[in-house]
């Protein structure tokens, strides 16, 4: 069975950063691409960045772009999403889903919350 | 970007049919195949894949659901609407990046 477990949420305080992590069981880790998708409180979804197999290939959401850094250890069978800069706009349930270039998100994790505040 | 727009809200009785209209900026079709894929999401759940390459049902989908269109004009059709079904609806695009989703639309009970 395909488990996708975000951690590393919480309160942070706006200029500050913190480090998402998404732990990946049930499936061979290192032959997906994956991604980190967010959706704000009562709003719709955003997706944030992609992160391919092997790393070759990151793309960003020019949201993000220059502030946050996906990055993936395929022998820990994790994924991370390093957020630096935080803003108040960046405060949002933030998920992990594997894909394929050009396939739906399949699989999702059950999200961590961030809350960016003073 | 490639823009998806969903219409925010839809009213409709239990049993019967349901359509949620997206209607994307640019094509999204490529090589014959649709790059566009539909997700219900309830509160308090992480989304859900129905409907991918924008007419084949997801693995454990029920066949009440359906998805149709090409191009720039695609519709996701609930047939008949049960009780269960009341979420919201997303579409997604995965032809370019960024990937971008419509804003949803509220399936509720009319």
């Amino acid at each position: 069975e395909v488990q996708l477990v975000e951690s590393g949420g919480g309160l942070v305080q706006p200029g500050r950063s913190l480090k998402l992590s998404c732990l990946a069981s049930g499936f061979t880790f290192s032959n997906y691409g994956m991604n980190w998708i967010r959706q704000a409180p009562g709003k719709g979804l955003e997706w944030v960045a992609s992160i391919s197999s092997s790393s070759s290939y990151i793309y960003y959401a020019d949201t993000v772009k220059g502030r946050f850094t996906i990055s993936r250890d395929n022998a820990k069978n994790t994924l991370y999403l390093q957020m630096t800069s935080l803003r108040s706009e960046d405060t949002a349930l933030y998920y992990c889903a594997r894909h394929v270039i050009h396939t739906p998100f399949a699989y999702w994790g059950q999200g961590t919350l961030v809350t960016v505040s003073s | 970007d490639i823009v998806l727009t969903q219409s925010p809200a839809l009213a409709v009785s239990l049993e019967q049919r349901a359509t949620i209209s997206c209607k994307t900026s640019q094509n999204v079709d490529n090589y014959g195949i649709s790059y566009m894929h539909w997700y219900q999401q309830k509160p308090g759940q992480q989304p859900k894949l129905l409907i991918y390459e924008g007419s084949n049902l997801a693995s454990g989908i029920p066949a009440r659901f359906s998805g149709s269109g090409s191009g720039t004009d695609f519709t996701l059709t609930i047939d008949p609407v049960e009780a269960d079904d009341i979420a919201t609806y997303y579409c997604q695009q995965s032809k370019d990046y960024p990937y971008t989703f419509g804003a949803g639309t509220k399936l509720e009970l009319k």
